[in-house]
């Protein structure tokens, strides 16, 4: 079982739409845990973190947390265009990240 | 926010090249930075935790006589691609986050490393 895990995608909404991904982790006593944006040729956005069970909103942006479930997702409302990226889970382990293989989010015009 | 810079964006040289790159906290001291390699259409491999003032931490699989990494400061760290080879052409990025062991690692633009 892979540490932490994403749908790898491509995950399609219409321009608009609510973009919803999901990322599971392994570690019941991880801690921390967060989303980057990246795009093709790009290095890795931080988009938002999480530390506490329950919901964190940003703008557009919600990321939830539920440490019972090991389950961690990032909302985006209002989906646009511009929001068309790999979306990376990751989890703070022992001194460092571990990553999940991303989500690709196509948002259509 | 937090900010890290990158240096090379961009390198093209010949096999057997040794390529250092750098990589920057410009407005914070980081304790802490990292190493990844990055093929196309794959994910983050991390390659090695540089560590201010000791000895980097590598991955398994990473040659650390090959990749020479070196963190004499807070606020820069250097990865050298030793003797480098085209099976080495790498998209290759750093981070680097505070001290405080839940804050977020912090990218920089990454370097597109070519061997020709």
């Amino acid at each position: 079982q892979k540490e932490v895990e994403q749908n790898s995608g491509p995950l399609s909404v219409p321009e608009g739409a609510i973009a919803s991904l999901n990322c599971t982790y392994s570690d019941r006593g991880s801690q921390s845990f967060f989303w980057y944006r990246q795009y093709s040729g790009k290095s890795p956005e931080l988009i938002m973190f999480i530390y506490s069970n329950g919901d964190k909103e940003d703008g557009r942006f919600t990321a939830q947390l539920n440490k019972a479930s090991q389950y961690v997702s990032l909302l985006i409302r209002d989906s646009q265009p511009s929001d068309s990226a790999t979306y990376l889970c990751a989890v703070n382990g022992f001194q460092k990240l571990v990553f999940g293989t991303g989500t690709r989010l196509l948002v259509s015009p | 926010g937090a900010v890290v810079s990158q240096h090379p964006s961009w390198v093209i040289c010949k096999s057997g090249t040794s390529v250092k790159i750098e990589c920057r906290s410009l407005d914070f001291q980081a304790t802490t930075m990292f190493w990844y390699r990055q093929f196309p259409k794959q994910s983050l491999m991390l390659m090695a935790t540089s560590n201010e003032g000791s000895k980097a931490t590598y991955e398994q699989g990473v040659e650390k006589d090959k990749f020479l990494i070196n963190h004499a400061s807070l606020t820069l760290s250097t990865l050298t691609v030793t003797s480098a080879h085209p099976e080495d052409s790498s998209f290759y990025i750093c981070s680097a986050k505070l001290t405080l062991s839940n804050q977020p690692q912090h990218f920089g633009d990454g370097t597109r490393l070519s061997i020709l």
